[in-house]
């Protein structure tokens, strides 16, 4: 149980376009999607976290009109990068909470990333 | 939360236990230990995750230092597929669940 499916998992595309990459919990409800970059070499760095029906919150230096991000269903977020450049070039990951509410100690369960290459 | 120190690098025999320290010396009382695995170009994988006391699963178990101030991963039969970045993290048990990935320890599994 607890399989998180994230889509494309690689997209190569020109520099300006607009990519947006899905996230989807399969057989569970999840109130609550993160969203994770990882440069080569270096540990995941967390963006994001979205909660379902409200607006995503962002870490500090992640710019919100850049990387757009929707979690308008219990099984589904979206993270749009808009017009991309070779900087936004990294490894994106996403990851959801199996239950909602405070105090919970639930794991995350991660989706196995999407590549993005800018050209 | 409180930060976590883990070895760079491991090597292990396969077949053999494999067994991961991690030191969380700041650790609160509501902080539970949590370990991810990062296997080359996927996703992290949940392994193990507890508060006080000793966990066990079909994958792992996890031995928590009485004063909580480290614990072990164990793998208890090493195979070349848990060739890994392995990842200790304590996160409070709050509303936001965020999970702060440091650099972890990279596993080799050797034939």
């Amino acid at each position: 149980g607890a399989v998180v499916s994230q889509h494309p998992s690689w997209v190569i595309c020109k520099s300006g376009t607009s990519v947006k990459i899905e996230c989807r919990s399969l057989d569970f409800q999840a109130t609550t999607m993160f969203w994770y970059r990882q440069f080569p070499k270096q540990s995941l760095m967390l963006m994001a976290t979205s909660n379902e029906g409200s607006k995503a919150t962002y870490e500090q230096g992640v710019e919100k009109d850049k990387f757009l991000i929707n979690h308008a269903s219990l099984t589904l977020s979206t993270l749009t990068v808009t017009s991309a450049h070779p900087e936004d070039s990294s490894f994106y990951i996403c990851s959801a909470t199996t239950l909602p509410g405070q105090y919970s100690n639930q794991p995350q369960h991660f989706g196995d990333g999407t590549r993005l290459s800018i050209l | 939360d409180a930060k976590t120190t883990q070895p760079p690098s491991m090597d292990c025999a396969e077949g053999r236990a494999a067994n991961l320290p991690c030191n969380h010396s700041t650790i609160s009382g509501n902080e539970y230990v949590y370990w991810y695995r990062q296997i080359h170009s996927q996703g992290p994988q949940y392994i193990i995750h507890g508060l006080k006391n000793n966990e066990t699963n079909e994958m792992a178990s996890l031995i928590i230092t009485e004063d909580r101030k480290s614990s072990t991963l164990i793998l208890p039969h090493a195979t070349l597929r848990d060739t890994a970045v392995y990842y200790c993290i304590v996160r409070a048990r709050s509303n936001d669940y965020k999970l702060s990935f440091g650099a972890g320890t990279t596993v080799t599994v050797r034939a």
